[in-house]
């Protein structure tokens, strides 16, 4: 079985243009949360979505934006780039809304992105 | 709101050796709480998982982890390293769907684990 992935996994971007990630969860799964990960860090929350609503939100700006479709898969846009927002941008898929016990969150190989 | 520390951002042990990896966390209700590992260049690999049943949790790869809510800590140990267990090693929370905190995870800064010959 196909686990979570993840598309472009490497991208170079300008200061100021807009970007697009992709990610298509595991087959059933309806929960994709997005996560960044800078150099050196650990793993920042970003988005979750779960039956194409967002559930959650984490302390990134308005540049940063999700959706989830009808068929579950998800994007991530960010508008006006900035050197910052290089970074690995990691997708998670798992069946129901929350960690609970029934409920494994799986991890993509992320997508790296480089702003120049 | 939850948080997450790991002691000692690098770790060496040699092959064979204990390894012990340092989770404490903060959280204002019952936690789930989680280690993932992430080889270099890789997305993240979950170990083990804690979600209020048995304190002891044994994951992939021979490790385990203990919840001890009185020391608000989630060690993760294994008992002989092996030269494929460097990587580096991410414990999470989450507070789950009930108390708002839906499918959130938050991250430790990370512990890199080197295994020296």
């Amino acid at each position: 079985d196909a686990g979570v992935t993840q598309s472009p996994t490497h991208l170079i971007k300008t200061r100021g243009q807009h970007v697009t990630l992709r990610c298509s969860p595991i087959s059933g799964h309806k929960s994709v949360s997005w996560y960044q990960q800078v150099l050196g860090q650990g793993p920042q929350f970003i988005f979750q979505y779960y039956e194409k609503e967002e559930r959650g939100r984490g302390n990134f700006p308005d540049r940063f934006s999700a959706r989830q479709f009808p068929n579950y898969s998800s994007e991530l846009n960010v508008n006006a780039l900035l050197l910052g927002d290089s970074a690995l941008y990691l997708c998670a898929s798992s069946l129901g809304p929350d960690g609970s016990s029934g409920n494994t969150i799986y991890f993509g190989e992320g997508s790296w992105l480089t702003v120049v | 709101a939850q948080s997450v520390t790991q002691l000692g951002s690098h770790v060496s042990v040699s092959e064979g050796a204990l390894v012990l990896l340092r989770c404490n966390y903060s959280s204002s209700v019952p936690p789930y709480l989680f280690w993932y590992v992430q080889y270099p260049n890789q997305g993240l690999q979950l170990l083990l998982k804690y979600t209020s049943a048995a304190t002891l949790v044994k994951g992939i790869n021979g490790f385990e982890a203990e919840f001890k809510k009185s020391e608000t800590s989630f060690h993760l140990t294994k008992p002989s390293a092996h030269m494929s267990d460097a990587a580096e090693y991410f414990c999470a929370v989450s507070v789950g769907e009930l108390t708002g905190g839906g499918n959130k995870l938050t991250f430790g800064t990370g512990t890199q684990l080197k295994v020296e010959l």
